[in-house]
């Protein structure tokens, strides 16, 4: 079945270091890939998406390239920021044309940034 | 933001009682869903429905049962709560079916069963 693996955390940078947090997938047809963000004590919002091969989300400094050849779809910033600490979550969806667009999750990645 | 609204926002309440969450939406989205999160397994789906009094089975679903008697309102119920209930519960809504629509989420309501 589908699935998502994520890079277990949590990831600790200081404020303006490169972020990359890694998410590799396993599916049958052609997904769409999600990352998004939940802040302490909130419920999580979209950050970016992508839906077909090639496609890069970006949204907020953040980026993503839906990478088929190598399943994966790692999330990268150039500079954090300390308001960036959240947990991370990847995860994927049928697609498009899929029956439903039931989201299947990463386990998630918490985010820590030290001023 | 997505107008959804859950509640209550927190609860605390024995093994064995019944549990009831809402979750209300001003969106007039047609997709409902209702997930659970967990350390170390991220968020999971318990239920989902596809319009009014249409709802079908999600991944762990064993436990819980749900109602979508109006567009707006989607009820999940713990019949009997156990202990492994014990979670964040988030509730979500998509627009359409399609798998590249995405799903906007709650603000959850953590449950205690002691």
């Amino acid at each position: 079945g589908n699935s998502v693996t994520q890079m277990e955390g949590p990831v600790t940078l200081s404020e303006e270091a490169f972020l990359t947090i890694n998410c590799t997938y396993t599916a049958t047809g052609y997904p769409s890939l999600f990352w998004y963000v939940q802040y302490p004590g909130e419920g999580l919002q979209l950050l970016l998406k992508a839906t077909k091969a090639d496609d890069k989300g970006s949204n907020k400094g953040f980026e993503a390239t839906y990478r088929k050849e190598t399943t994966s779809f790692h999330l990268e910033k150039g500079s954090v920021q300390v308001s960036d600490s959240a947990v991370y979550f990847c995860a994927l969806s049928e697609g498009y044309g899929g029956a439903t667009n039931k989201l299947i999750f990463g386990t998630g990645t918490l985010l820590a940034v030290q001023p | 933001d997505a107008g959804i609204t859950q509640s209550p926002r927190h609860k605390v309440t024995e093994t064995g009682t019944p549990v009831t969450l809402r979750c209300h939406q001003t969106e007039n989205h047609r997709y409902m869903y209702w997930y659970r999160q967990d350390p170390g397994h991220g968020l999971r789906l318990i239920h989902y429905s596809y319009g009014v009094k249409d709802t079908d089975k999600g991944e762990v679903s064993d436990g819980y049962s749900v109602s979508r008697s109006k567009t707006e309102d989607f009820l999940l119920t713990l019949e009997s709560a156990t202990s492994s209930q014990t979670s964040v519960y988030f509730c979500a809504i998509s627009e359409s079916q399609g798998g590249n629509q995405p799903q906007h989420f709650g603000d959850g309501t953590r449950l205690s069963i002691l």
